[in-house]
């Protein structure tokens, strides 16, 4: 069993819909997760950070992160056709520790159409 | 600030070939990542360095793989007797070294994309 897990998809929407992205961990430890976008043959790119448990918002896109049940969210309002992209969930550890190694999902792919 | 390059982007080698790519951080910043990621998978942490240091390796990491940092400036991996299974996207990442108990942010590079046939 992968540490952690995210659906594939792929995941197509209407433009305008909103758009719910997950994933699951089995590590304890995580205590930093991001989420990164990353386009057809290009690196990934940082969209959102959130440091243990809460919710955090910025513009469009809003992060959520439940410890307890081990379950990250983005959720993505109005999604336009640019968003059309792999999201990739990740996380890091780094507690007292010297490396800030990421663990990713395998990433869901998202289709927004006009 | 031009962001982390990578060099080259693309590279067809036949297997059994050794390749090197090369990886240029964003210029203050003191960490330095690798991953490998496949097709229809998520980035995979493959090394890490500190400055100069190699700090970190994965058990991905093979005999065959060599990363080096000379000077803590840019990086160099290479695959030496490449096998069909290296085939994938490399990505370096660089970051500044946060405060004890905080997760600094990586940026990635646009990765080198190796194909071995």
């Amino acid at each position: 069993q992968k540490e952690v897990e995210q659906d594939p998809g792929p995941l197509s929407v209407p433009e305008g819909a909103i758009v719910s992205l997950n994933c699951t961990y089995s590590n304890s430890a995580f205590q930093y997760f991001m989420w990164y976008r990353q386009y057809s043959r290009k690196g990934p790119e940082l969209l959102m950070y959130t440091y243990s448990s809460g919710n955090k918002e910025d513009g469009r896109f809003t992060a959520q992160v439940d410890k307890s049940s081990k379950y990250i969210s983005l959720f993505i309002r109005d999604s336009q056709p640019s968003d059309s992209a792999t999201y990739l969930c990740a996380m890091s550890a780094d507690w007292g520790s010297n490396t800030g190694k990421l663990i990713f999902g395998q990433g869901t792919t998202l289709q927004v159409k006009p | 600030d031009t962001g982390v390059s990578q060099d080259p982007r693309h590279k067809i080698t036949k297997r059994g070939q050794n390749v090197t790519f090369r990886c240029d951080p964003i210029s203050e910043h003191n960490r330095l990542y690798w991953y490998r990621q496949t097709l229809g998978q998520g980035p995979e942490f493959l090394t890490y360095f500190q400055n100069e240091a190699q700090l970190e390796k994965s058990r991905l990491l093979s005999d065959r793989f060599s990363a080096e940092r000379p000077k803590g400036s840019f990086s160099t991996l290479e695959i030496q007797r490449t096998e069909q299974g290296d085939s994938a996207m490399y990505l370096c990442a660089s970051s500044l070294e946060g405060r004890v108990g905080t997760q600094e942010t990586q940026y990635f590079g646009p990765g080198t994309r190796l194909l071995v046939l």
